[in-house]
């Protein structure tokens, strides 16, 4: 069983509009995190957290917020979606001592 | 902040070809990660190895701390190896990853 997901797999946002990614681990671990992959920059951390209800800000956080409204779940909302956050994205999670564990991606194409 | 430097960008194999690739950091890692990621874009977690030699099947990590660098060596390269191979450091106890660029790897038979 996959122990990391997310939702959508794939998404098309217009400019301007709310895009909301959402990932959801069963591995029972504190720590989650959001990535984006572009090509030339490899991936790139943007939030993560430890604990519920609180939000941790990544590398380049400018342009998105996190939500952890549980130990299972982790959102990462675009308010304003524009066309330089187009990319994949993707959710860990972890013990923050031992390695990560990848969800299988989000493609978002913003227009 | 960190820096993570991958070499080579990519490599051509013969299936049964050995292949040897690096990373270099710029900053002490409290944990690193070798990662594949197919050309279908998923990503697997490879070995985690922040310090000394591990194995895993046809991979061996070793990491020499001291001197910031890490290698995967592969094998037997088998054509289900190709894609692109993801080294990351975490230096500030689990505040996330940095990667690197990565090795892409081809494997023909």
């Amino acid at each position: 069983e996959a122990a990391v997901t997310q939702s959508p797999r794939s998404k098309v946002a217009v400019t301007g509009g709310k895009v909301t990614l959402s990932c959801h681990q069963t591995n029972n671990h504190d720590y989650m995190y959001w990535y984006r992959q572009d090509t030339g920059h490899g991936l790139r951390l943007i939030h993560y957290s430890y604990v519920a209800d609180s939000t941790e800000k990544g590398d380049i956080p400018d342009g998105y917020k996190a939500s952890r409204p549980s130990q299972e779940n982790f959102s990462l909302i675009l308010e304003l979606a524009s066309l330089s956050q187009t990319a994949v994205y993707f959710c860990a999670s972890g013990t923050g001592v031992y390695e990560q564990y990848f969800g299988p991606g989000t493609r978002l194409t913003v227009l | 902040g960190q820096q993570v430097q991958q070499s080579p960008a990519s490599l051509v194999l013969q299936e049964g070809e050995n292949a040897e690739l690096q990373c270099n950091f710029s900053s002490t890692a409290t944990q690193l990660q070798w990662f594949y990621q197919s050309p279908g874009g998923s990503l697997v977690s490879l070995l985690s190895n922040p310090s000394g030699t591990k194995h895993t099947g046809r991979l061996t990590s070793t990491t020499v701390t001291k001197e910031r660098r890490s290698s995967l060596h592969i094998s037997s390269s088998q054509t289900t190896d190709s894609g692109t191979y993801l080294c990351a450091i975490d230096d500030n106890y689990a505040q996330g990853l940095t990667f690197g660029l990565g090795t892409r790897v081809s494997v023909f038979p």
